[in-house]
């Protein structure tokens, strides 16, 4: 069965730090992958996915995630946080050509402190 | 990107009662899906919402739990029956196109 973990429940930096958000998967066949956000209030959005290609993804905001298909990962990356990047973020997994059927991870909840 | 719209955004219920949650998707939607989303927990698929035919459940969800209906291709419901406090959790529907999913605001249901 697929599983997707996310390293950090909880994460509080300050404006301008660095963030790094781990996502470890597992799954028996080639999975796209997805980064959602979920700020307070609001539904969930795409930051950014990765079907193929270069490794490399950029995505809304600043964000960017790197597929490191040896280590089953799929972390998160933003040079420099904003306060406006306190929101809840979701790694998910889905198989494809299953019109994206998700498996979600924990998610981790992103403080940032003015 | 593509509209997903869910009725009703919040209700409280009365445990062993019924609700039934709609969502309506756009045109570019092929396939929905029902999520949920336990207090402080991420996000677990239910089911997939087949057109015309019986919804694909996730295991640990039945049918006569979470009814759920697909009649054409923009509109589902799903029915959260004979309810209790622990079906508490905000529910989620979610259109794909192939390439990406997009999800409503969801129901936030309460379960006194």
């Amino acid at each position: 069965a697929q599983s997707v973990s996310q390293h950090n429940h909880h994460v509080i930096l300050s404006e301008a730090a660095s963030l790094e958000l781990g996502c470890n998967y597992s799954y028996g066949g080639t999975v796209n992958l997805f980064w959602y956000v979920q700020y307070p209030g609001q539904h969930l959005q795409l930051l950014l996915k990765y079907f193929s290609g270069d490794p490399l993804v950029k995505g809304i905001k600043g964000f960017e995630a790197e597929f490191i298909k040896s280590k089953f990962s799929f972390n998160l990356r933003k040079p420099s946080v904003q306060w406006s990047d306190t929101a809840e973020y979701f790694c998910a997994v889905g198989p494809l050509n299953a019109g994206n059927m998700l498996t979600f991870g924990g998610g981790t909840r992103l403080m940032v402190k003015p | 990107s593509a509209v997903i719209s869910q009725k009703p955004s919040r209700d409280i219920c009365q445990r062993g009662t019924s609700l039934t949650i709609q969502c309506q998707v756009d045109s570019q939607v092929t396939m929905m899906f029902w999520y949920r989303q336990q207090p402080g927990q991420s996000l677990t698929l239910i089911a997939t919402a087949n057109q015309g035919s019986e919804a694909t459940y996730e295991s640990g969800f039945v049918i006569d739990k979470f009814p759920i209906s697909r009649p054409n291709l923009t509109f589902s419901t799903l029915t959260v029956s004979n309810m209790s406090p622990e079906d508490s959790s905000i529910y989620l529907c979610s259109g794909g196109t192939g390439t990406e999913a997009f999800f409503g605001q969801g129901t936030r249901l309460t379960v006194v």
